[in-house]
This record gives C-alpha cells, sequence and structure tokens, in this order.
C-alpha cells in the first residue's frame, strides 16, 4: 500500500510569496496517479493538478506540479488570497491514496 | 456538467447502519469503464480517507481498512450508487462525499458532491 506524506504540515506566507509544497511517496508511483487538490473550509475539494504536471480546467497558471517517481511538487507562483487553503496530493494504484495536506495560512 | 448530490440521515446510532445514496445528474453512471464512482469521507478537522468506489458494471474495490464493514452499490436506472456501513461507532462520524474518479489513464476525481455531514451519536 503506497503512504503519501505531505511538508510541511502549515505554510505561513504572506499574499504574492511563492508557495512550494511537497508530497513524498513511500514508494515509486507513476505520475499519471498522482493528483492535487484544493480544498477551502466548508467545501469539497477542488482538482487542480492531475497526472502530476497537467492543470485542471479552469485553474489558473500560478499553479504547477512537478516531480517523479517519489517525490511530487505542488507550486503556487504568487499567493493571492484565495489561495489560502488546505493542499492534498492522492495517489491512485488499485484504490486512492491522499496526502495528509498542508495548510496553507496567512502569514 | 456533472453534478453529484449525496442524500441520507444526518444521525446515526452506534452499532446501527449508516446508508447514503448520491445521485449523478448532467452525466450517466453508465457512461464507461473509464469512470468509477467513489465515497470519501473527512473526520471533522481532519484529512480525506477513501472509502471504497464501484464502476457502472457493479465491480467495487473497498478501502481494506473498511472492507468488513462495507457494500457500495449502483442503480443505473436511477443513475445513483449507494454506501451502507454496518456496525458505525463515533469514529464513523464525517463529511461523507461521493465523487466521480477519471481512472484512465490518469487516477483522480473530477467532480465531487458537496458533502454531507454524517454523526454517530446515541
Amino acid at each position: 500500500e503506497i503512504v503519501l506524506t505531505q511538508s510541511p504540515g502549515t505554510l505561513s506566507l504572506s499574499p504574492g510569496e511563492r508557495a512550494t509544497l511537497s508530497c513524498r511517496a513511500s514508494q515509486s508511483v507513476s505520475s499519471s496517479y498522482l493528483a492535487w487538490y484544493q480544498q477551502k473550509l466548508g467545501q469539497a475539494p477542488r482538482l487542480l493538478i492531475y497526472g502530476a504536471s497537467s492543470r485542471a480546467t479552469g485553474i489558473p497558471d500560478r499553479f504547477s506540479g512537478s516531480g517523479s517517481g517519489t517525490d511530487f511538487t505542488l507550486t503556487i507562483s504568487r499567493l493571492e488570497p484565495e489561495d489560502f487553503a488546505v493542499y492534498y496530493c492522492q495517489h491512485y494504484g488499485t484504490g486512492f491514496t491522499f496526502g495528509p495536506g498542508t495548510k496553507v495560512d496567512i502569514k | 456538467q456533472v453534478q453529484l448530490q449525496e442524500s441520507g440521515p444526518g444521525l446515526v446510532k452506534p452499532s446501527q447502519t449508516l446508508s447514503l445514496t448520491c445521485t449523478v445528474s448532467g452525466g450517466s453512471i453508465n457512461s464507461g469503464g473509464y469512470y468509477s464512482w467513489s465515497w470519501i469521507r473527512q473526520p471533522p478537522g481532519k484529512g480525506l480517507e477513501w472509502i471504497g468506489y464501484i464502476y457502472y458494471s457493479g465491480s467495487t474495490y473497498y478501502n481494506p481498512s473498511l472492507k468488513s464493514r462495507l457494500t457500495v452499490s449502483v442503480d443505473t436506472s436511477k443513475n445513483q450508487f449507494s454506501l451502507k456501513l454496518t456496525s458505525v461507532t463515533a469514529a464513523d462520524t464525517a463529511v461523507y462525499y461521493c465523487a466521480r474518479a477519471l481512472v484512465v489513464p490518469q487516477g483522480y476525481f473530477d467532480y465531487w458532491g458537496q458533502g454531507t455531514l454524517v454523526t454517530v451519536s446515541s
């Protein structure tokens, strides 16, 4: 069973700053099956990135994904006020696995 | 635009069975093997836990940690799929989401329901 670890647990930044979020898998995974989601309080998660680096429909280009093997990264180039939220990575194998999440909050 | 809507009791007593239904609109559950239909839950203040999925054909795959208590079924005539979780405890209190996943060629959830809070309490 693949286990996903996300770091840091909380990232405190100011609007306009760059955010770098990490997702590490317990063993090598296919990039095709790695996705990222944003979740705001009281809302369902929203797909940001699929296939490790492809932006979902309607997602601004300040969001980018990269990585391969066991190490994946979500980067937000310049934080907008609406980007402060919790971010989850997810892997699909035979079932689905989510990481524990990274909270991006306002410094 | 595909929409999913969860429905079911918001309060379940300990040891009883939690039952939820997800109604799909704007698209068909019978849309082929590229999609699976999942249940996901989120305890208050915690992260996401995938529960299980079903294909339109009725094939299922469950989270091993819940498998012994779980049944997911599909009714293609009503464009619905359902969750039954038996012998619930307070640890099953969570917001329950239904979601569609594209599984070929990638695997990700593209549409989610709004979620429904289920509280297990006497």
